[in-house]
């Protein structure tokens, strides 16, 4: 069965830390890969998206990640964290074969300290 | 431009009960899908419905049924509710021939 796993659960940064939060799924074929955020109290967005093309993808607020196809891996960076930063993330993929099906990773819970 | 909404945003019901969830979908948009989101789990896939019809389902039981209408927005039944029901669950819209989707705010529901 096709998975995703993300190997944070919990990560604690001070301000301006780097941050790396891994992802891999287990699928064969063509995928789509995407981050999405939850901040507190709202609602899930889409923080990137990698469909095709160059394997380095930037999103918005600073964040981007690389997908390495031989490695089944999509991990998430950010240079510089900031409080605002403090959310929890999802990594998800759609195997193109499944039409429309995202399948999420368990998610990690970022806090930033100030 | 309006996003995905749904209601309600919280609902109470007791085991054996029946509860409908709606969401009204992105402008454009005419797909949908339905996840559920257990507390300190990622979303897990129910189904999606395209041109009123079911695109895809996931490992849910028939007693987790849905709808779509002409409109592109949608209903989530769920019958005969268990207290492993308690989630929020999420609804998400996608633009024609596009994979990204957006997601709604979620209702969330307490099974006593």
């Amino acid at each position: 069965a096709q998975s995703v796993s993300q190997h944070n659960h919990h990560v604690i940064l001070s301000e301006a830390a780097s941050l790396e939060l891994g992802c891999n799924y287990s699928y064969g074929g063509t995928v789509n890969l995407f981050w999405y955020v939850q901040y507190p109290g709202q609602h899930l967005q889409l923080l990137l998206k990698y469909f095709s093309g160059d394997p380095l993808v930037k999103g918005i607020k600073g964040f981007e990640a690389e997908f390495i196809k031989s490695k089944f891996s999509f991990n998430l960076r950010k240079p510089s964290v900031q409080w605002s930063d403090t959310a929890e993330y999802f990594c998800a993929v759609n195997a193109l074969s499944n039409t429309g099906k995202l399948i999420f990773g368990q998610g990690t819970t970022l806090q930033v300290k100030p | 431009e309006t996003g995905v909404t749904q209601s309600p945003t919280h609902l109470i019901k007791t085991r054996g009960q029946q509860v409908t969830l709606r969401c009204s979908s992105q402008s454009g948009h005419n797909t949908v899908s339905w996840y559920q989101q257990a507390l300190g789990q990622g979303p897990q896939f129910i189904f999606q419905y395209y041109r009123e019809e079911e695109n895809g389902r996931g490992n849910f039981p028939p007693r987790f049924s849905g709808l779509q209408f002409p409109n592109y927005s949608s209903e989530l039944n769920v019958n005969a509710l268990e207290l492993d029901d308690s989630a929020l669950y999420l609804c998400a819209s996608s633009p024609p021939g596009y994979n990204e989707q957006f997601f709604g705010p979620g209702t969330r529901l307490t099974v006593l």
